[in-house]
């Protein structure tokens, strides 16, 4: 069954560096988007992404915050100036054809900043 | 503000029951409604996704409901299995808003053998 694979699946980084995570969608989605957990909190949106732009964004996702899809099959989050209450799990998920079809999500990526 | 709120928060159960999670949301308006497992430390399993014009939706031994006058879904479990443990989201999806998913904050179910 296809899915969406993240990585790294850990990463520790000190507070203030730049960090880049990484996800391949499901092959033939349009739909992209990154989510966040804050440990023991409710999953939250970060910001979806549909024909190499942008489509919706969170308060959460300031300038520093950007996506970008490099080629065909990648899609990436980077965080710059990391802060300790960057940390948390970051999801990446895809869906097909509309916004109204189910969501798949990836393992995620768990960043902890120190 | 776009609300999710589920109950209860925690459930145990012995193996063999019949459960029923609740979910209700503040926002009419609702596009669809997608029910996930989460297993700790792990991503989410989507279950079942229900349109705004849909009442249910049914995947082997779960079925879930929704009914949008009243701001509520319910995700029922037959049969109950310790392999079913885990923490059950809900989210749904406002239309037009670029597939931004509004999660409530999970009921975590265990199952005794």
């Amino acid at each position: 069954e296809p899915e969406v694979t993240q990585t790294p699946s850990h990463q520790v980084t000190q507070m203030g560096q730049e960090v880049i995570l990484r996800c391949v969608p499901i092959s033939n989605h349009l739909y992209f988007y990154w989510y966040r957990q804050i440990l023991g909190q409710k999953v939250e949106f970060l910001v979806s992404f549909y024909n190499n732009e942008i489509s919706e964004k969170s308060e959460i996702f300031d300038d520093q915050f950007s996506v970008e899809r490099p080629d065909g099959s990648n899609f990436t989050l980077k965080i710059r100036s990391t802060k300790l209450e960057d940390s948390a799990m970051y999801f990446c998920a895809s869906s097909g054809a509309g916004s109204g079809n189910t969501i798949y999500f990836g393992e995620g990526s768990w960043l902890t900043v120190v | 503000k776009q609300e999710v709120t589920q109950i209860p928060a925690a459930l145990s159960v012995p193996e063999g029951e019949n459960l029923v999670l609740n979910c209700s949301f503040t926002d009419s308006a609702i596009y669809n409604l997608q029910w996930f497992r989460q297993d700790p430390g792990k991503g989410l399993t989507s279950l079942l996704l229900i349109q705004s014009s849909q009442r249910e939706q049914t995947s082997g031994r779960l079925n879930a409901s929704l009914d949008k006058s009243s701001g509520r879904s319910t995700l029922y479990i037959a049969a109950s299995q310790p392999g079913d443990s885990a923490t059950y989201l809900c989210a749904f999806m406002i239309y037009n808003q670029g597939g931004k998913l509004i999660f409530g904050q999970g009921t975590e179910l265990s199952v005794k053998p």
